[in-house]
Order: C-alpha cells, then sequence, then structure tokens
C-alpha cells in the first residue's frame, strides 16, 4: 500500500521558537497534502490542503503566517510551526492523496506530537 | 452545522461480540463518500471502509461492514466478532462532492471503543 511518513515522530521545543515538520510520500506521487490536527480526546481538524507547486489553502481560524506550508514537490510537504507557544503543543498527522492510486483514499502518516515547554 | 455525528463518546464490548458504531452525516450533495478510521493509542490512523454514495451495496471488508442508510444519512460501522485488538478510536468521516485528489476529508468526534475479555 501507499505509505506516507512524518519526521520527526515527537519533538519538545522552547516557547518562541520555530519548529519544521515534514510529510514524505515514500511510494507514490503526492498530487495533494492535507495537514491536521489533533489536541488530547479530540477529533482531527483540518488545518490546510497544499498541492504541488501552488501555495497551501488554510482553513478558516489557522493562522497562514504561524503555520507555514510549502509543497515544493510531490512527495513532501512541510509545516512549520513559526514561534511555538505552549498552545500549540499537538498531535500533528498530514496526509496524503492522488488520482494515481486508489481514488477515493488519503494516505496518513504516523504524526507527529509537538510540545513547547 | 455539524456535519459528521458520533453520538457515542465510549463504548464497552465484551470479546466476540459484535459492535455497531453510528454515525450520522449532514450533506446537500449528491455525490459524496464516508469513511471509518480506526486510531490506536499509538496516534497512526487507519483506514477501515470506504462506502460511496451511489454504491447501491454495503461496503464490507473481512470484519467490518458499514451499513449504509442513505435516506436516513446514516453511516453505522459493524464489527463482528470484536476482538482485543480491536480497542481503540474510530472516526467517521465524509468527503463531499464529487472525487478529486484535492477533496478534503471531515471528521466526526469519534467513538472510544473498548474490548473486555
Amino acid at each position: 500500500g501507499a505509505v506516507v511518513s512524518q519526521h520527526p515522530s515527537w519533538v519538545i521545543c522552547k516557547s518562541g521558537t520555530s519548529v519544521k515538520i515534514e510529510c514524505r510520500s515514500l511510494d507514490f506521487q503526492a498530487t495533494t497534502m492535507f495537514w491536521y490536527r489533533q489536541f488530547p480526546k479530540q477529533s482531527l481538524m483540518l488545518m490546510a490542503t497544499s498541492n504541488e507547486g501552488s501555495k497551501a489553502t488554510y482553513e478558516q481560524g489557522v493562522e497562514k503566517d504561524k503555520f507555514l506550508i510549502n509543497h515544493a514537490s510531490l512527495t513532501l510537504s512541510t509545516l512549520t510551526v513559526t514561534s511555538a507557544h505552549p498552545e500549540d503543543s499537538s498531535f500533528y498527522i498530514c496526509s496524503a492523496s492522488s488520482a494515481g492510486v486508489v481514488v477515493y483514499e488519503q494516505f496518513f502518516g504516523p504524526g507527529t506530537r509537538l510540545t513547547v515547554l | 452545522a455539524q456535519k459528521i455525528t458520533q453520538t457515542q463518546p465510549g463504548m464497552f464490548v465484551q470479546e466476540k461480540e459484535a459492535v455497531t458504531l453510528d454515525c450520522t452525516y449532514d450533506t446537500s450533495d449528491q455525490s459524496y463518500g464516508l469513511f471509518w478510521y480506526k486510531q490506536p493509542s499509538s496516534g497512526e490512523m487507519i483506514f477501515l471502509i470506504y462506502q460511496g454514495s451511489y454504491d447501491e451495496q454495503n461496503a464490507t471488508e473481512g470484519r467490518y461492514s458499514l451499513n449504509f442508510q442513505k435516506a436516513r444519512k446514516s453511516a453505522n460501522l459493524v464489527i463482528s466478532a470484536s476482538q482485543l485488538g480491536d480497542s481503540a478510536m474510530y472516526f467517521c468521516a465524509m468527503r463531499e462532492g464529487r472525487y478529486s485528489s484535492a477533496s478534503k476529508i471531515i471528521f466526526g468526534s469519534g467513538t472510544r471503543l473498548s474490548i473486555r475479555p
């Protein structure tokens, strides 16, 4: 099946620093990648959708200057949390889809747990 | 308005029994897709089953079946012969509109299923 990886799997940082999370599709070209945030005991909330080579589309209420998304290639998207604060601590999950793979499915990465001290 | 409603925050089931997880949805689109995902404590999202709005037969995947009641806008997940490894969070999700690789998936609030030995 299609595999999506995320790096790092967990990260702890100090308040005010920036953190970059990578999402890679390992065995397929991802036309679109999605970034979700999940707080403890809550559901996944879509943050943004990114298509390779174009600007990400952010969901309402998500600060685009704080959560920078880059989708520079068909296999890599990055999420940078700028000037992170404790309230940004969360589980961040990416997913990827491609018209060339199973037509209805998004493939999820294993997630990145961010803790901001 | 909430698009996906899961009314059971938590359920306990005896091992080997069947269990039904409820999901209702709201959409004005004629074309849509419904998903169920399993999220164990590790955090990974595991795709279980998919039902397209035009699919006439209920989807089945091994021990999982989706009870699709289109007129009632419900898409309940049935797990037959539950196992201890089925203990996890379960999310119902929906894609609105005709499929494209950029289609967003919206998640319900989830149901935590616990299997008793």
